[in-house]
């Protein structure tokens, strides 16, 4: 499976600030996600990316608040906007196979402040 | 809302005993099914894909797929310490160009020595 790092790997920001989360992959790969998992949850898709459309965001979610960029098939960012304490959480990406396989990232690990 | 739903929790087995792990899904459509392992303060890591009604073997692991029943277990033979983490079910959405997977909450197993 493809190795997957992201940026930073925690990070405490003040509130009505913003973020941005890496995410590199080590091979080329056309679909990435973006998920949050708040504490003691499970995961929730926030967007899908895929390289040469727009981000698909997920009910909930949007473009203002979570500006994603994918500029190739191997990275993609995630921009947490305007943050409040409510955005504290991890932020993990994943990268997706044609068998449907998804691999995450190690996560970024976001306190709100 | 596609659904997908784990035992709650937390399960609790004697090292060397069988756990035995159940999720259900509302999405009569979803044809792929994966089981997540989830370390505390890491992120989820792929342990078994399951796509064909019955079981798969892999190691300890034999994942159990009923599509009539719309349920998916997770059974670990041989139960290590090592074993004790959060397992987390999913189910894609393969609808439209994008597979989205949806979680369940998730179980935590607890393997005592």
């Amino acid at each position: 499976s493809a190795v997957i790092s992201q940026k930073p790997s925690r990070d405490i920001c003040q509130r009505g600030t913003s973020l941005t989360i890496q995410c590199q992959v080590d091979s080329q790969v056309t679909m990435m996600f973006w998920y949050r998992q708040q504490p003691g949850q499970s995961l929730t898709l926030i967007a899908t990316a895929n390289q040469g459309s727009e981000a698909t965001y997920e009910s909930g979610f949007v473009i203002d608040k979570f500006p994603i960029s994918r500029p190739n098939l191997t990275f993609s960012t995630l921009t947490v906007s305007n943050m409040s304490p409510e955005d504290s959480s991890i932020y993990l990406c994943s990268v997706g196979t044609n068998s449907y396989e998804q691999y995450f990232g190690p996560g970024t690990r976001l306190t709100v402040t | 809302q596609k659904e997908v739903e784990q035992n709650s929790g937390p399960l609790s087995v004697p090292e060397g005993a069988i756990a035995s792990l159940n999720c259900t899904y509302s999405d009569r459509v979803s044809q792929s099914f994966f089981w997540y392992r989830q370390y505390s303060g890491k992120s989820p890591e792929l342990i078994m894909s399951i796509y064909s009604n019955g079981d798969k073997e892999d190691g300890r692991f034999t994942a159990q797929l009923n599509k009539a029943s719309q349920y998916v277990s997770l059974l670990i033979r041989d139960s290590q310490p090592s074993d004790s983490a959060t397992y987390l079910c999913a189910v894609i959405d393969s609808g439209g160009s994008n597979y989205k997977l949806t979680f369940g909450k998730g179980t935590l197993l607890t393997v005592n020595p």
